[in-house]
C-alpha cells in the first residue's frame, strides 16, 4: 500500500516569513514528486515537480527531495496572505501508469 | 488556466442512478487520468487512459468506467451511484511521451452530489 503522509495543520506562518511544508512517502519506487496548491472549493494547481535528489527553485518556491530518507519538502519564501491554501504532496512511480498518490494535504495560513 | 476543461461543473444525482462526466485534455497531451476527491481528503486515483486504453487503475470498483477518444478527450462513467460517491471528480492530463518528470495538470473538476 503506497502512502504519502503530511501534517494536516493548520500551519500558521507570519507574513514575510518562510513556510516549510513536509511530506514523507512509503514507496521506494517513487520517481516523480509534485506539490500542488488547492484553494478552498477549487481544483489542485501545480506548483512544481522534482525528480532528482536535492533542491529545485522556482521563484519563491523551493522543493527539496531526499530519496534515501523518503522525504520531500516545499519552502515558500516571503510568504504572502495569498499563499494561504491547502498544499498537497503527490508521488508517482517510474512507470507512470499507477497515477499520483496524494497526501491529505497541509492547511497553511499566512497571518498578515 | 491549464487547458483542461471538464463538464458539468456541478450536478446532483439520486442514489442508484448513473452519471457521465467529460474532460477535454490540454492540447498535445496524450494521457488522461481521473481522480476522486472527497471532502477533507487528497485526490484518489481512479484510472488512467493512454491511446484510448486503460493502462492503470486505482482501488475503485468496476462500476467506475471510462473512455478516451481519438482526440484524447475522455469520459468517466459511474453506475449505481452511492451516497459515498459524492465528491469532486478531477480530470488530469499529461504527455507521457516525456520522461518521468512530466507535468500533470488538473481541470476545474466536477462536483457530484448523490442524494
Amino acid at each position: 500500500q503506497k502512502e504519502v503522509e503530511q501534517n494536516s495543520g493548520p500551519l500558521s506562518v507570519p507574513e514575510g516569513a518562510i513556510a516549510s511544508l513536509n511530506c514523507t512517502y512509503s514507496d521506494r519506487g517513487s520517481q516523480s514528486f509534485f506539490w500542488y496548491r488547492q484553494y478552498s472549493g477549487k481544483s489542485p494547481e501545480l506548483i512544481m515537480f522534482i525528480y532528482s535528489n536535492g533542491d529545485k527553485e522556482d521563484g519563491r518556491f523551493t522543493a527539496q527531495l531526499n530519496k534515501a530518507s523518503q522525504y520531500v519538502s516545499l519552502l515558500i519564501r516571503d510568504s504572502q496572505p495569498s499563499d494561504s491554501a491547502t498544499y498537497l504532496c503527490a508521488v508517482r512511480s517510474g512507470g507512470g501508469a499507477d497515477g499520483l498518490t496524494f497526501g491529505k494535504g497541509t492547511h497553511l495560513i499566512i497571518q498578515p | 488556466e491549464t487547458g483542461v476543461t471538464q463538464s458539468p461543473t456541478h450536478l446532483i444525482k439520486t442514489r442508484g442512478q448513473q452519471v457521465t462526466l467529460r474532460c477535454s485534455s490540454q492540447s498535445g497531451h496524450n494521457t488522461v487520468s481521473w481522480y476522486q476527491q472527497a471532502l477533507g481528503q487528497g485526490p484518489q486515483f481512479i484510472f488512467q487512459y493512454y491511446r484510448e486504453e486503460e493502462n492503470g487503475r486505482g482501488n475503485f470498483p468496476p462500476r467506475f468506467s471510462g473512455l478516451q477518444f481519438p482526440n484524447y478527450s475522455s469520459e468517466l462513467n459511474v453506475n449505481a451511484l452511492e451516497l459515498d460517491d459524492s465528491a469532486l471528480y478531477l480530470c488530469a492530463s499529461s504527455d507521457d511521451r516525456r520522461r518521468s518528470g512530466n507535468t500533470i495538470y488538473f481541470g476545474e473538476g466536477s462536483w457530484l452530489t448523490v442524494v
